[in-house]
């Protein structure tokens, strides 16, 4: 079993460009979740989809935007980058309502 | 504001030591109190989770103890072996809600010297 898979891995964008991060699980969940880490900030939460069909605001929504394709995939869009955005991106899914979340290996983005 | 706060932020402990990381909360409403281990390189992964109605949760060497009333809650890892060198997080979060959201704290870099 892949779990969750995030793409790219690595990525480094001028200011201003725009980019996407795919993730796509293969456990069937429910919920899916982008986190982004930063050093002594632990994981933010920066948007979720409870369920297909549906998303909702984190805690550090700003300058980002999801989609929520299917069951299987959730992308962050970022539409403008800002080296503020330098950091790890961390997708994880769970099914609704259970207490463990499955995380990706981290997208590491870089904002020059 | 930082819901989750957790400490130290890094410790060194010799194989055989015993190391503990604390985690304060804020919001009374949490339910429900995992513990995250990330390896470099890695996506953080579930370690050991903690009800509320219960103040001890013990599973092989790593030990999770739970003060409601000072809204705390401790991770002890016994034994400390090299192979827990990691950063952990203690998070905090609600069952049951609508996308299971969790809030973490900012991670404790544990190194186990041989």
């Amino acid at each position: 079993n892949a779990g969750v898979t995030q793409t790219p891995k690595f990525q480094v964008l001028k200011t201003g460009q725009s980019m996407t991060l795919q993730c796509a699980q293969d456990m069937n969940h429910n919920s899916m979740y982008w986190y982004r880490q930063d050093p002594g900030m632990g994981l933010r939460l920066i948007y979720y989809s409870a369920s297909e069909g549906t998303t909702d605001k984190g805690e550090v929504p700003n300058g980002y935007n999801v989609s929520r394709l299917n069951k299987r995939e959730f992308s962050l869009r970022l539409e403008s980058a800002a080296p503020s955005q330098t950091s790890v991106y961390f997708c994880a899914s769970s099914v609704w309502g259970d207490t463990e979340a499955f995380f990706g290996q981290g997208t590491r983005l870089t904002v020059v | 504001q930082q819901q989750v706060k957790q400490s130290p932020q890094s410790l060194i402990v010799q194989k055989g030591g015993i190391s503990i990381i604390n985690c304060a909360y804020e919001n009374t409403a949490f339910d429900y109190f995992p513990w995250y281990q990330q390896f470099p390189g890695k996506g953080p992964a579930l370690l050991i989770a903690i009800r509320p109605d219960v103040s001890e949760k013990k599973e092989g060497r790593f030990t999770i103890s739970f003060n409601k009333s000072a809204k705390q809650f401790s991770l002890h890892i016994m034994d400390s072996q090299p192979g827990d060198s990691a950063t952990y997080f203690c998070a905090a979060g609600w069952i049951k809600a609508a996308g299971n959201k969790l809030t973490f704290g900012g991670g404790t870099r544990v190194l186990v010297k041989p």
